[in-house]
């Protein structure tokens, strides 16, 4: 096991409702990445936070947000849900820029949004 | 650019037969780091191996082996004598440096069938 937590294992939502995902971070990172993988798909990179600021983000749109805490533990909020948001959520973390830019991933939450 | 190609969708072995999965990447950077990872049906991403831009060196570690080429931009992985819990998808994996951190991309996946 990698150390990297995340809740809730599975979510139902329906289409213009609101949801957050947690992650707790492997003792010692201060990254936290988040990535988005669709059935039958690869992870797609969704943003990334070090020491609690967003720094870097792929081709989502502004209602995927997030935030990260002192304790580098990091939410993923999704507001107006859209059918097309039912994947497995992924985050990983990692500690850059000291030879462990390998990025750890927790199980993820599955969301289904009906 | 970041683009990372896995050709391969899909590929059955029988058990114990050697098994190479293909990756092909682009990048601008000079500094990067290729990875693999595994994806059983659970659905965790567990990290097997990596290797950065400066390091050709290629290596076997127990059934798992490398083969990175920066003139073909080629990292192909090979499970030797495989086994049926070898069966998972399996995704190549660029990281570049971006301000701050790294910014990763993912291939498709080569899902991997290994038959009793």
């Amino acid at each position: 096991e990698t150390g990297v937590t995340q809740s809730p294992t599975h979510l139902i939502k329906t289409r213009g409702q609101q949801v957050t995902l947690r992650c707790s971070s492997q003792s010692g990172h201060n990254t936290v990445s988040w990535y988005q993988q669709a059935l039958g798909q690869g992870p797609q990179f969704i943003f990334q936070y070090y020491r609690e600021e967003e720094n870097g983000r792929g081709n989502f749109p502004p209602r995927f947000s997030g935030l990260q805490f002192p304790n580098y533990s990091s939410e993923l909020n999704v507001n107006a849900l859209e059918l097309d948001d039912s994947a497995l959520y992924l985050c990983a973390s990692s500690q850059p820029w000291t030879g462990e830019e390998t990025q750890y991933f927790g199980p993820g939450t599955r969301l289904l949004v009906l | 650019a970041q683009k990372v190609t896995q050709a391969q969708t899909e590929i059955s072995v029988v058990e114990k037969e050697d098994v190479t999965l293909d990756c092909v990447y682009e990048t601008r950077d000079t500094t990067y780091y290729l990875f693999w990872y595994k994806q059983p049906p659970s659905g965790e991403l567990v990290f097997l191996i990596r290797r950065n831009s400066f390091d050709e060196q290629n290596e076997i570690s127990g059934r798992y082996s490398w083969n990175f080429q920066k003139s073909t931009s080629s990292f192909n992985f090979t499970i030797t004598a495989s086994q049926v819990v070898d069966s998972a998808v399996y995704f190549c994996a660029l990281s570049e440096a971006q301000t701050g951190g790294f910014k990763t991309i993912f291939g498709a996946g080569t899902r991997l069938f290994v038959k009793a």
